[in-house]
């Protein structure tokens, strides 16, 4: 079973920052957060990882909670093309990087 | 472009006929794994590959059967096709051992068994 909870679904308003939260309460120490985007029925597309420290590139900001609990994926600025299913996923490394996805946050952007 | 590449892109079988779906990357990754996604739901694991020469069971093996062929190629096969197998199915591949940069995915091959 997937190791993170989030909710089903979020509207966010066009140009507004979107914050997608992600609960991952049982979070071992190795484990890193990564978070992939799914638009429409393409394959899933990375967006950001991070273990310990707030991260951020050209597509967004991760910001996890100082206990590592939950954390949250924020996109800056949302645009129409940001409308997907957001994906946050826990995994540490055993040979390789397993990832178990749960059902996700659909996040409709809004004009 | 660089990336991983999936055939067939669709396909439609008649139950109990098998077919190899194939994948193949570009990147010299290490690892590769096969996910399936059912209508409305989150992508399971079927199979991985850590690396070339070992092969694992995921989530969702039954059915299944795969072949890490070399670094390059991952090929999931389904011996007798089933009804249930209708489903979306999606290739990938990560970094060499222990460097932690994401994965790649392919664009799917639309699978379905009637």
């Amino acid at each position: 079973d997937a190791k993170t909870t989030q909710p089903p679904s979020m509207d966010c308003a066009e140009g507004r920052a979107a914050n997608l939260p992600c609960n991952h309460s049982t979070i071992s120490g190795n484990e890193y957060v990564y978070w992939y985007r799914q638009i429409h029925s393409q394959g899933p597309q990375y967006i950001i990882h991070g273990l310990k420290n707030n991260e951020t590139n050209e597509m967004a900001s991760l910001i996890i909670t100082e206990d590592r609990k939950s954390s949250t994926l924020i996109l800056p600025h949302a645009t129409l093309r940001d409308t997907a299913v957001y994906y946050c996923i826990v995994s540490d490394y055993s040979g390789t990087y397993k990832y178990i996805f749960g059902t996700g946050t659909r996040l409709k952007v809004l004009a | 472009n660089a990336g991983v590449t999936q055939t067939p892109k669709f396909q439609v079988l008649k139950t109990g006929q098998s077919m190899t779906l194939q994948c193949a990357q570009d990147m010299n990754h290490n690892s590769m794994y096969w996910y399936r996604q059912d209508p409305g739901m989150g992508l399971r694991l079927i199979y991985y590959s850590a690396s070339e020469g070992t092969t694992d069971k995921g989530e969702v093996p039954n059915g299944y059967n795969v072949s890490r062929l070399n670094k390059r190629e991952f090929s999931l096969r389904l011996e007798s096709a089933a009804p249930s197998q209708t489903s979306v199915y999606f290739c990938a591949s990560s970094e060499a051992v222990g460097q932690n940069y994401g994965y790649t995915f392919g664009s799917g091959t639309r699978l379905t068994v009637v």
